[in-house]
């Protein structure tokens, strides 16, 4: 079964334009962990965000958001007033406790394409 | 302070070939992971080391790759021989703190290897 879901594969905008990405996990922890990667096309994984499952404040960093709700198992993320330099591939994964050992499960990503 | 370092960049090789990779961690990092990534999919973890213990090979097809990070630092991904299948990004993280795979990964650039 699917841990974690991102179900837009592409999305495309114009730059200047607010942008939602959609992430919805599943699991049984009630400990676990949750993280944003940005991808660009140069290859490297870049860290945006880690949140722990008993923090659901929402979180601000510049033009980037995230919404964490338990109640829907989604840890969403948002770019306000998108920029070009945005466009890259942006991956959500859970970190989860299985077969002993804590794994990181990851989506499959959901392309963010800027246009000027 | 340095990030994760990897090479080669870029590796083209005739199937049957060996092949083998290079990752240095970030300094003080004792957890080390080599991940699989190919295209439009996210990263597959091959093998997890705390220190220079192997704690998690479970996915690492043993029967053609093998890994060593002799010293606790820096290690090693090596296929021999490579298959055509074997065409991906081989990514390099780490991370420090407790290393029970909660805490945040940095990747490093990815080593993109070709098999013909």
């Amino acid at each position: 079964a699917q841990k974690v879901t991102q179900a837009q594969t592409e999305i495309s905008v114009v730059e200047k334009e607010d942008v939602t990405l959609d992430c919805v996990y599943e699991t049984r922890d009630t400990t676990y962990y949750l993280f944003w990667y940005k991808q660009p096309p140069s290859g490297e994984l870049v860290f945006l965000i880690r949140r722990n499952s008993f923090d659901e404040q929402n979180e601000i960093s510049g033009r980037y958001s995230w919404n964490f709700q338990k109640s829907t198992s989604s840890f969403n993320f948002t770019i306000t007033a998108s920029q070009v330099v945005d466009s890259a591939v942006y991956f959500c994964a859970l970190s989860e406790f299985m077969d002993s050992n804590y794994q990181l499960i990851w989506g499959a990503g959901t392309k963010l394409i800027i246009k000027p | 302070e340095a990030g994760v370092v990897q090479s080669p960049r870029y590796k083209i090789i005739e199937k049957k070939q060996p092949v083998a990779f290079w990752c240095n961690p970030i300094s003080g990092h004792n957890t080390l992971y080599w991940y699989l990534q190919n295209l439009g999919q996210g990263p597959e973890l091959l093998i997890r080391y705390e220190n220079e213990e192997a704690v998690d090979d479970s996915q690492l097809p043993k029967d053609r790759f093998s890994a060593e990070r002799l010293k606790g630092v820096d290690s090693t991904l090596k296929i021999q021989p490579a298959e055509l299948g074997d065409s991906a990004v081989y990514l390099c993280a780490s991370s420090g703190g407790t290393g029970i795979g909660t805490d945040t990964q940095y990747f490093g650039p990815g080593t993109r290897l070709t098999v013909l």
